[in-house]
């Protein structure tokens, strides 16, 4: 069965660096993989989207890459602030409309 | 405020009550979809309807469950003989059927059963 993994359930960074998350995926590509972000008690909120043709994209401090022969994508915040703390998920569209969600990394900027 | 709404924010039952939650989504989406959220873990698909037509069910969504959108506006979850582990965060999401569809979520509504 389809598996999607985020690196990790946490991770720490201090104010102004670059953030990386990383998300893996077995078996098949999706379509399209989208990156959400989400607030304590909030619904996902839509940041980025990329095509499995695409290797990369950027959207303000925000950037994405789309890795099909390593099944991953990474998604980096630069110039990190404690604005940025919440947690991002993953979420890997197939042809048939099919959305999963990775179980997401909560990140914790620092100041 | 033109986004997704949800009603209830929360709701806290006692087992074997019967609970409903309502969404409305953005108004010219006409894809709706349900999701099950537990601490710690992210969306796990119920299921989606385009306009009216309920058009896919995941074997999450047990008997006791029940979805509608009558008219291919709002559409209403419930849950009948509510079950501890029933206790999540329910979210429902729009979109536009495009080619890449990109979901707008509500803010949830959290449901405990006691």
């Amino acid at each position: 069965s389809q598996k999607i993994e985020q690196n990790s359930e946490a991770l720490n960074i201090q104010e102004g660096k670059t953030a990386t998350l990383t998300c893996n995926y077995t078996n098949y590509s999706p379509a399209y993989l989208q990156w959400y972000r989400q607030d304590p008690g909030r619904g996902p909120v839509f940041l980025l989207l990329i095509r499995e043709n695409e290797k990369e994209k950027r959207k303000e401090r925000l950037k994405v890459t789309f890795d099909t022969t390593l099944k991953q994508s990474l998604f980096h915040i630069t110039a990190s602030q404690p604005a940025d703390s919440a947690t991002y998920l993953c979420a890997l569209t197939y042809n048939n409309n099919d959305m999963r969600f990775g179980a997401g990394t909560r990140l914790t900027v620092k100041p | 405020d033109t986004g997704v709404s949800q009603d209830p924010r929360h709701k806290i039952t006692k087992r074997g009550q019967n609970v409903t939650f309502r969404c409305d989504p953005i108004s010219e989406h006409n894809r709706l979809y349900w999701y099950r959220q537990t601490l710690g873990q992210g969306p796990e698909f119920l299921t989606y309807f385009q306009n009216e037509a309920q058009l896919e069910k995941s074997r999450l969504l047990s008997d006791r469950f029940s979805a509608e959108r009558p008219k291919g506006s709002f559409s209403t979850l419930e849950i009948q003989r509510t079950e501890q582990g029933d206790s999540a965060m329910y979210l429902c999401a729009s979109s536009f059927e495009t080619l890449l569809d990109t979901q707008y979520f509500g803010p949830g509504t959290r449901l405990t059963v006691l």
